[in-house]
């Protein structure tokens, strides 16, 4: 079935670098994928809808400076958190849909999270 | 605004319990809800999804039940057991496939041996 995969599952980094978590769908084209963000004990909260070929678009009170989103192809998109904080430790999640019935449809696959901790 | 609101925020049970979680919704008009279940450390695991046409959907141990019209989903776990131990979502669609979700807090479940 179809399968998203997300990359780094883990990640330590210092305050002030930047972060790329990569978001891929293996085996159907998203022409949209979404990035969640969750805080401990908190819901996961949608941060931006990255959509292939042109800017994302970014929640209300999400920087769109700060969390740089690329869809550069049908099978990827990147998170890129920039000069980052300990705040920004999270976990991040990415999902996308099909679309295709042939393909799993309407079904929303989830990557497998990555945990961002910014020392 | 659409919210989804998780009752209880944890639940401790021994083995073999049936227990119910609980997700309301602000907003009726939904495409469809899903119940996921997310394990510490890890990604999120698709349990079930209910069309907003549909009343409940079942898969093993698990019923989960649709009322659109009170704002309610019930998670239906029967015979817990230890492996069930895992925070429970609940996520309601409001759009078309391809919009995004709005996820509850969470159940934090935790099954004794």
């Amino acid at each position: 079935g179809a399968v998203v995969s997300q990359h780094p599952s883990w990640v330590i980094c210092k305050s002030g670098t930047s972060v790329k978590i990569e978001c891929r769908s293996l085996d159907f084209q998203a022409t949209t994928m979404f990035w969640y963000r969750q805080f401990p004990k908190q819901s996961l909260m949608l941060m931006a809808t990255s959509n292939e070929g042109s800017k994302a678009t970014y929640e209300q009170g999400v920087e769109k400076d700060k969390f740089l989103i690329n869809h550069a192809s049908l099978t990827l998109s990147t998170l890129t958190v920039t000069s980052a904080h300990p705040e920004d430790s999270s976990f991040y999640i990415c999902s996308a849909t099909p679309g295709d019935a042939r393909r799993g449809g309407n079904t929303i696959y989830f990557g497998e999270g990555s945990w961002l901790t910014v020392v | 605004k659409q919210e989804v609101t998780q009752i209880p925020a944890a639940l401790s049970v021994p083995e073999g319990e049936n227990l119910v979680l609980n997700c309301s919704f602000t907003d009726s008009a939904i495409y469809n809800l899903q119940w996921f279940r997310q394990d510490p450390g890890k990604g999120l695991t698709s349990l079930l999804l209910i069309q907003s046409s549909q009343r409940e959907q079942t898969s093993g141990r698990l019923n989960a039940s649709l009322d659109k019209s009170s704002g309610r989903s019930t998670l239906y776990i029967a015979a817990s057991q230890p492996g069930d131990s895992a925070t429970y979502l609940c996520a309601v669609i409001l759009g078309q496939a391809g919009t995004a979700l709005i996820f509850g807090k969470g159940t934090t479940l935790s099954v004794s041996s």
